[in-house]
């Protein structure tokens, strides 16, 4: 079965860049339609998410974090990666690859996008 | 400040039937997924779409709509329920995913 699972370092200083990536097994990330996604979680807080990619190259992001992240795909390599500028210690957090289906709308009514597969995380921590 | 407002905390009689609720205006429009997280894993989906299960997801849980408000309901709760629950859609613009805060679930 498909599974995700995220490197990257584990501490990154303030100002500097986050660059985490995922790897897919057990498929190809060019295959399905899926989209292919970063999750964070601050430490005892609630999910955010990050932003989304397309095998294709195609990009979404959350609007609020969009000025910083860049997202991109390796399908030779089978992964994606996630860079995120000018880090603060605000940026401390899980960080989750997941693999999305993304949401449509039909017969007046949305369905809202779903993860169906998650990396264990990577705790990323930002300090000098 | 989350588009998506769940309790904080809800607790449940080992056995008995807990409804988890989280409210936002792009639910008038959008069907909510829920997860399923425990301490210390990633979070698991359980419920998407109208009201569908992924494979391995017991049919205890389902989910529902009313209005602005998703609710995610659990028949017969057991001790393995015992864990954190979101709720997710897409925001009133459709541009951007957004989470509820999480509510902690207790079985007693």
């Amino acid at each position: 079965q498909v599974q995700l699972q995220e490197s990257g370092p584990g501490l990154v200083k303030p100002s500097q860049t986050l660059s985490l990536t995922c790897t897919v097994s057990g498929g190809s990330i060019s295959s399905g339609g899926y989209y292919w996604s970063w999750i964070r979680q601050h430490p005892g807080k609630g999910l955010e998410w990050i932003g989304s990619i397309y095998y294709s190259g195609s990009t979404y992001y959350n609007p609020s974090l969009k000025s910083r992240v860049t997202i991109s795909v390796d399908t030779s390599k089978n992964q994606f990666s996630l860079k995120l500028s000018s880090v603060t210690a605000a940026d401390t957090a899980e960080y989750y690859c997941a693999r999305g289906n993304i949401g449509y709308c039909s017969g007046g009514r949305c369905y809202s996008d779903d993860f169906d597969i998650w990396g264990q995380g990577t705790m990323v921590t930002v300090s000098s | 400040s989350s588009e998506l407002t769940q309790d904080p905390a809800v607790s449940v009689a080992l056995g008995q039937t807990v409804r988890i609720t989280c409210q936002g205006d792009s639910l008038r429009s959008y069907y909510a997924t829920w997860y399923q997280q425990k301490p210390g894993q990633a979070p698991v989906l359980v419920i998407y779409g109208k009201n569908n299960r992924p494979s391995g997801i017991p049919d205890r849980f389902s989910g529902s709509s009313s209005g602005n408000t998703a609710s995610l309901t659990i028949t017969g709760a057991q001790a393995e329920d015992e864990a954190d629950y979101y709720c997710n859609s897409r925001d009133s613009s459709g541009d951007r995913l957004v989470f509820g805060g999480g509510t902690k679930l207790t079985v007693l």
